[in-house]
């Protein structure tokens, strides 16, 4: 069965900082990996998105995940927080064959002035 | 093009009403899906519609119902509310459904609160 796990349900960070919020994935077969932002009083919208080749990969915003398979990983970064990143991250995993994406409890990342 | 829209934006209810939210996918998407989002449950999955056939449920009580028009508009209604009802309810559109590696293009939300 397929599952993921962010680790932290709240992340606070200084603006100009590192942003690093985990997540990790279970999955029997190879996974497709997502990560969704949600700003206040909005849905969800993509973030980035690991389908297959480059294990790096960049999005939006400055934004970028790697997949390690090792560890079942696909931590989300940023080099340099901003204000405006304050807002809710998911993480999620789908599989080819499969007919549901499986969202994490998320991370609500928090900004310092 | 448009987005995904859901309406109303917000809504008030008493307990034992009944309440009929409305979605309207990205033009050309086939798939609406349906989640509920509270602070102490996350995003929880209801069900997914793919041309108007429920393809997929989460583990929600029969009073949680939805419907797939032709026009691949979805509607949820909830029938008989509780105290617990009361939140966000996201509706996302995805050109070829749940799974994969599709990206699903959410709405706003409703916002429901059960008085």
């Amino acid at each position: 069965a397929q599952s993921v796990t962010q680790l932290g349900s709240h992340v606070s960070v200084s603006e100009g900082a590192l942003v690093l919020l985990r997540c990790n994935y279970s999955s029997s077969v190879p996974p497709y990996l997502f990560w969704y932002v949600q700003y206040p009083n909005q849905g969800l919208q993509l973030l980035l998105k690991y389908t297959t080749g480059a294990t790096l990969v960049k999005g939006i915003n400055g934004f970028e995940a790697e997949f390690k398979k090792s560890e079942t990983s696909f931590h989300l970064t940023k080099p340099s927080a901003h204000m405006s990143d304050a807002a809710e991250y998911f993480c999620a995993v789908s599989y080819t064959g499969g007919f549901k994406t499986i969202f994490g409890a998320g991370t609500r990342l928090f900004v310092k002035a | 093009k448009a987005g995904v829209t859901q309406t109303p934006r917000y809504l008030i209810k008493t307990r034992g009403q009944q309440v009929t939210l409305s979605c309207s996918p990205i033009s050309g998407h086939r798939s609406v899906s349906w989640y509920q989002q509270t602070p102490g449950q996350g995003l929880q999955f209801l069900f997914e519609y793919f041309s108007e056939t429920q393809r997929n449920k989460g583990n929600f009580p029969g009073r949680f119902s939805g419907r797939q028009f032709s026009n691949s508009r979805s509607e949820m209604n909830v029938s008989t509310l509780e105290l617990g009802d009361s939140a966000l309810y996201l509706c996302a559109s995805s050109l070829y459904g749940q799974g994969e590696n599709n990206e699903q293009f959410f709405g706003p939300g409703t916002r429901l609160t059960v008085l």
